[in-house]
């Protein structure tokens, strides 16, 4: 059981180049959730995915796009890096809860991007 | 959004008890609070989730008055390891789940 997991760990863009970050759990957690942290700042989401076949964006979502491409893994598209894109990167996945808004997630180590 | 505030940081010694209170005035009736821990180059790490009153575990306890509008993690007797950043998560009713700075926690020799 990997748990969360995230390729590749460590990227270096120029401006305007292209990818994608991958990401995948085998918890068959349903939710799925992509965040960036900058230094010295909290998470802050960027799209996530409640089920298989749903996306919605998050608080920061420009210049993203995200694919949930089955229930194990939902990758996150930079079509064209901007420096201000340079940061952590973190995918989690959220255990299934009952009627109470409960939120236990867990994260995967995190992709660090450099875009110059 | 619900929001949550917490000091930015705190600093203490090997060995005493640490408390960190988070507010969260807007919280909805249904939402749980949750507190994360993370460490350097690590994503966050589940630590303790409760609903009201008193919630223990083996690393941590997590105090909640009756009114649910703020909550205090409390960890006993900390050591170096236990430096990191704790944040404090609640819904709010929205399914877009908000983290703040968090708070640095440094423990000292």
């Amino acid at each position: 059981n990997a748990g969360v997991t995230q390729t590749p760990k460590f990227q270096v863009l120029k401006t305007g180049q292209s990818m994608t970050l991958q990401c995948a759990q085998d918890m068959n957690h349903n939710s799925m959730y992509w965040y960036r942290q900058d230094p010295g700042m909290g998470l802050r989401l960027i799209y996530y995915s409640a089920s298989e076949g749903t996306t919605d964006k998050g608080e920061v979502p420009n210049g993203y796009n995200v694919s949930r491409l089955n229930k194990r893994e939902f990758s996150l598209r930079l079509e064209s890096a901007a420096p201000s894109q340079t940061s952590v990167y973190f995918c989690a996945s959220r255990k299934p809860t009952g009627v109470a808004i409960g939120e236990t997630q867990y994260f995967g180590p995190g992709t660090r991007l450099l875009v110059l | 959004l619900a929001k949550t505030t917490q000091p930015i940081s705190m600093d203490s010694y090997e060995g005493q008890e640490v408390n960190i209170t988070c507010s969260h005035n807007n919280i909805a009736t249904n939402d749980y609070i949750t507190w994360y821990q993370q460490f350097p180059s690590q994503g966050p790490r589940f630590i303790i989730q409760g609903y009201k009153t008193k919630v223990t575990n083996e690393v941590a306890s997590l105090f909640i008055p009756a009114d649910r509008k703020s909550s205090t993690l409390s960890l006993p007797r900390v050591s170096l390891s236990d430096t990191a950043v704790y944040y404090c998560l609640v819904k709010g009713g929205s399914y877009i789940p908000t983290f703040g700075r968090g708070t640095s926690l440094i423990v000292h020799p």
